[in-house]
């Protein structure tokens, strides 16, 4: 069973809040990511991790940043919250070296913004 | 750029047999996965494919041509418990090996 965790579960906030979203794994996985998936749409890669102090931005354009600075943490910020940012984000992490190098993702956290 | 086709929606009776069908048109492959995910939940990993074939696992298969960019995901003996959407996921090793998502089938188990 895979070991990756975001906090919080859901999450409503006001216009113009600073928000942290967590992700944290346990399997030492060094390759991390964050993707966000609209109600009955496709999952978009929006930053992903090689390793300890390693960002990247994927496919979609966010205005959200990202911080690497130990393996197994990988919180997701807006500085300034607005309703086009509700969304359902998912953290994913993957071990590059072995097997299928398939992702496992964590439970989401559901943010509405008002 | 990438594209990721499956259908939208299914629906298939308790005990069948459904097929759902994937295809792509990417820069690079490196391999196809197939994701169960369950309303308001995380998707869970099922299958891979990277060369020519069938890979059988247990009630679930998955079958890939490179050649024809088509990928198949087999659910034997259907259970209500296999409602959910299935997502089908290209491997591009020119997107730093990232992962590009169809928007998913949403399959229905009817009793």
């Amino acid at each position: 069973e895979a070991d990756i965790y975001q906090t919080p579960r859901y999450l409503v906030i006001g216009t113009g809040k600073k928000i942290t979203l967590e992700c944290s794994q346990t399997m030492g996985h060094d390759k991390m990511y964050w993707y966000q998936q609209d109600p009955g749409m496709e999952l978009h890669l929006i930053h992903y991790s090689y390793g300890v102090n390693s960002t990247e931005k994927g496919d979609l354009s966010s205005e959200s940043t990202v911080s690497r600075i130990r393996t197994e943490h990988f919180p997701l910020t807006l500085e300034s919250a607005r309703p086009s940012h509700t969304s359902q984000y998912l953290c994913a992490s993957t071990d590059t070296g072995t097997g299928y190098n398939e992702q496992f993702f964590g439970p989401g956290t559901r943010l509405t913004v008002l | 750029g990438q594209n990721i086709d499956q259908p939208t929606e299914m629906t298939a009776t308790e005990g069948a047999i459904v097929q759902i069908n994937c295809t792509y048109q990417t820069s690079g492959f490196n391999g196809l996965f197939w994701y169960q995910q369950h309303a308001g939940e995380a998707p869970t990993f099922l299958s891979y494919n990277v060369l020519d074939g069938l890979e059988e696992k247990g009630r679930f298969s998955s079958f890939l041509s490179r050649s024809k960019g088509y990928s198949y995901l087999l659910l034997k003996e259907l259970q209500m418990k296999d409602s959910a959407s299935y997502l089908c996921a290209v491997r591009d090793p020119t997107g730093a090996n990232n992962l590009f998502f169809g928007t998913g089938t949403r399959l229905t188990v009817i009793p």
